[in-house]
């Protein structure tokens, strides 16, 4: 069974730093996704950016990029010019690319991101 | 937009009620899932669905179960209420697909239950 950890249950960053949130995860698999999800305050989970194994290109999507190290099977997030709504808890995900398990994904326990003024 | 919707955003309920919580999607997804959320235990999967009428456990159903009769819609009962079950609950769906574009899990604004 896949697992998902991030370290850090909670960072702060000032704003308009850079922040970086660490993800490792263990499987077995060759082919697979990888998510970041952000949940805002009492605010729905959307996805912020994903990451298909097979590409070793990272994923970047404005102000959010990753650092997929495949062979250490490690997925942080960076993000970048940090801005006050980026306030939220983070979790990175793992999903098989195989069409089975109801396309279940595993998520790992969170990390708690606060951004100072 | 995908629009995932839950029919509460805070229920509060007796110890030994049933309660029902109800998930709905618009985008035909053929996944849906229930979790809970708890502090510090991250989301715990409680009971997913690949079509109707199908369900498979996850990692926590004891005390919970769901039902989908229809492919939009998945509802989660809790049978007998209980403290311990006061939690905030996460409904989301997903494409079969796993690969391509849209193969996240879009989520629900959540429902936070307390059980008294």
């Amino acid at each position: 069974a896949q697992t998902v950890t991030q370290s850090q249950p909670e960072m702060s960053v000032q704003e308009a730093e850079t922040v970086t949130l660490s993800c490792t995860y263990d499987t077995s698999e060759s082919d697979y996704y990888l998510f970041w999800y952000k949940q805002p305050p009492s605010r729905q989970m959307i996805l912020v950016i994903r990451q298909e194994a097979y590409k070793q290109q990272n994923a970047t999507e404005n102000r959010f990029s990753v650092n997929f190290q495949k062979a250490a099977k490690s997925f942080s997030l960076k993000i970048s010019d940090s801005q006050l709504g980026d306030a939220a808890m983070y979790f990175c995900a793992y999903r098989t690319a195989l069409n089975t398990n109801a396309g279940k994904s595993t998520f790992g326990d969170g990390t708690t991101l606060t951004v100072k003024p | 937009d995908v629009k995932v919707t839950q029919s509460s955003r805070y229920l509060v309920k007796r110890t030994g009620e049933k309660v029902f919580l109800e998930c709905v999607q618009d985008m035909d997804h053929e996944n849906m899932f229930w979790y809970r959320q708890d502090p510090g235990l991250g989301l715990r999967l409680i009971y997913f669905s690949y079509d109707v009428k199908m369900k498979e456990k996850g990692d926590i159903p004891e005390g919970y179960s769901v039902s989908r009769e229809k492919k939009e819609r998945f509802s989660l009962i809790l049978e007998s209420a209980s403290t311990n079950q006061t939690s905030m609950y996460l409904c989301a769906s997903s494409r079969f697909l796993a690969g391509g574009p849209y193969n996240e899990q879009f989520f629900g604004p959540g429902t936070r239950l307390t059980v008294l």
